[in-house]
């Protein structure tokens, strides 16, 4: 099993439809999850970071944590063609929070 | 620009030559971590920094591989004798002592020939 995991997609959905993202990681005593999003040949860039259970929104995006599930998504709602890009989960092992560990990223096209 | 700088962007090389990345954290950032990232996957763990300290190392970093961050500032990834299966896009974050989120630069990709 893969410490994290992600549905590599793609995903496609329309201008102005939500997009829902999720990803589930394997070690229950993980603290701190983010949601980068990459496009294609650039760095991964920070959307959100969450790091107790329940939901957290910034603009149009929502990041939900659920510890006992063991699972985190990400909802973008009013979806744009300019989010089209890979989305990667990361999850902060309980050890320390320096051994960050990706998925391998879900890749969302948003269609005109 | 206050990113994350990576240098050089791009790196073609000949199976078996040596070569050396650097990258410059965020001034403030006191963490450094080097990642790698091949096609279809995430970024992999390679190496961090607190400081000019090498804190944790990936089983990931063979011999071959070196990191060092002499001043506790930029830092330097070096691949020795390197093989077509190092060819991957070498990622560098950085991270202040407040925070662990980390903020990516650009990346080197390197192609090995």
């Amino acid at each position: 099993q893969k410490e994290v995991e992600q549905n590599s997609g793609p995903l496609s959905v329309p201008e102005g439809a939500i997009a829902s993202l999720n990803c589930t990681y394997s070690d229950r005593g993980s603290q701190s999850f983010f949601w980068y999003r990459q496009y294609s040949g650039k760095s991964p860039e920070l959307i959100m970071s969450i790091y107790s259970n329940g939901d957290k929104e910034d603009g149009r995006f929502t990041a939900q944590l659920n510890k006992a599930s063991q699972y985190v998504s990400l909802l973008i709602r009013d979806s744009q063609p300019s989010d089209s890009a890979t989305y990667l989960c990361a999850v902060a092992p309980r050890s320390n929070n320096n051994d960050m560990r990706f998925g391998a990223g879900t890749r969302l096209t948003v269609k005109p | 620009d206050t990113g994350v700088s990576q240098d050089p962007r791009h790196k073609i090389t000949k199976r078996g030559q040596n070569v050396t990345f650097r990258c410059d954290p965020i001034s403030e950032h006191n963490r450094l971590y080097w990642y790698r990232q091949t096609l279809g996957q995430g970024p992999e763990f390679l190496t961090y920094f607190q400081n000019e300290a090498q804190l944790e190392k990936s089983r990931l970093l063979s011999d071959r591989f070196s990191a060092e961050r002499p001043k506790g500032s930029f830092s330097t990834l070096e691949i020795q004798r390197t093989e077509q299966g190092d060819s991957a896009m070498y990622l560098c974050a950085s991270s202040p002592h407040w925070s662990y989120t980390q903020y990516f630069g650009p990346g080197t990709r390197l192609t090995v020939l």
